[in-house]
């Protein structure tokens, strides 16, 4: 069974531009996840979805970060203009359903680095 | 207060040994409790999954959950330089949301 896949695997940018990422779940789960890990940290969870639909963007700073999964399978994460504190490994999960009970597996991260 | 508390460590053990990794945390709704393994450079994985009090033992790996005292750990036995990762804890419940709080981490090295 494929894993979640992420790209890129790295970035770098500057200040004030703008970087996506994208995440494919693993097949048939309906529930995606985006956290930011950054260093010494555990993840944080910015935004949840299940199927299309946004389940939690509560920790999504929504100035500058935004995430869609139009058709209910791949997602994007966009931050836009990025700041120097965004620098982080951005995670991203998926599990079959949205409950408690379960497990999120996740893929290996992009690593972004602003300068 | 933390939702999770984990100390970071670092910890450093030699190979063979029998390590110790904890987690408190202070919502007496989660019910479900899990380990990560993080190597450098990677996405957590998962190593063990619980629900509710009571152990847990997989090959060298025994995770261990006491509701009353809010307290979690993980036992690793005969630790190998291949166990050299940070784990992190991880819980959720029906009350807290669905969400999975993490621990920080703890970073081990196992030198052969």
């Amino acid at each position: 069974e494929a894993g979640v896949a992420q790209s890129p695997r790295y970035k770098i940018i500057e200040k004030r531009q703008s970087v996506a990422f994208w995440c494919n779940p693993i097949s048939g789960h309906a529930t995606l996840y985006w956290y930011q890990q950054i260093l010494g940290q555990g993840p944080k969870l910015l935004i949840q979805f299940q199927n299309n639909g946004v389940v939690d963007d509560s920790q999504l700073p929504k100035d500058r970060f935004s995430a869609e999964r139009l058709k209910g399978v791949d997602s994007t994460l966009k931050i836009q203009p990025a700041k120097l504190e965004d620098s982080a490994v951005y995670l991203c999960a998926s599990s079959l359903g949205a409950g408690s009970k379960n497990i999120q597996y996740f893929g290996a991260g992009t690593r972004l680095s602003v300068l | 207060q933390k939702e999770v508390e984990q100390d970071p460590g670092p910890l450093s053990v030699p190979e063979g040994a029998i390590v110790s990794l904890n987690c408190t945390y202070s919502n007496s709704a989660f019910q479900y409790f899990m380990w990560y393994r993080q190597y450098s450079r990677k996405g957590p994985e998962l190593l063990m999954y619980t629900y509710s009090s009571g152990n847990k033992e997989d090959g060298r790996f025994t995770a261990q959950v006491d509701k009353s005292s809010k307290y979690i750990s993980l036992f690793i036995r005969d630790s190998q330089p291949s166990d050299s990762a940070t784990y992190l804890c991880a819980m959720s419940g029906v009350g807290t949301g669905n969400q999975f709080y993490f621990g920080t981490g703890t970073s081990l090295t196992v030198i052969p």
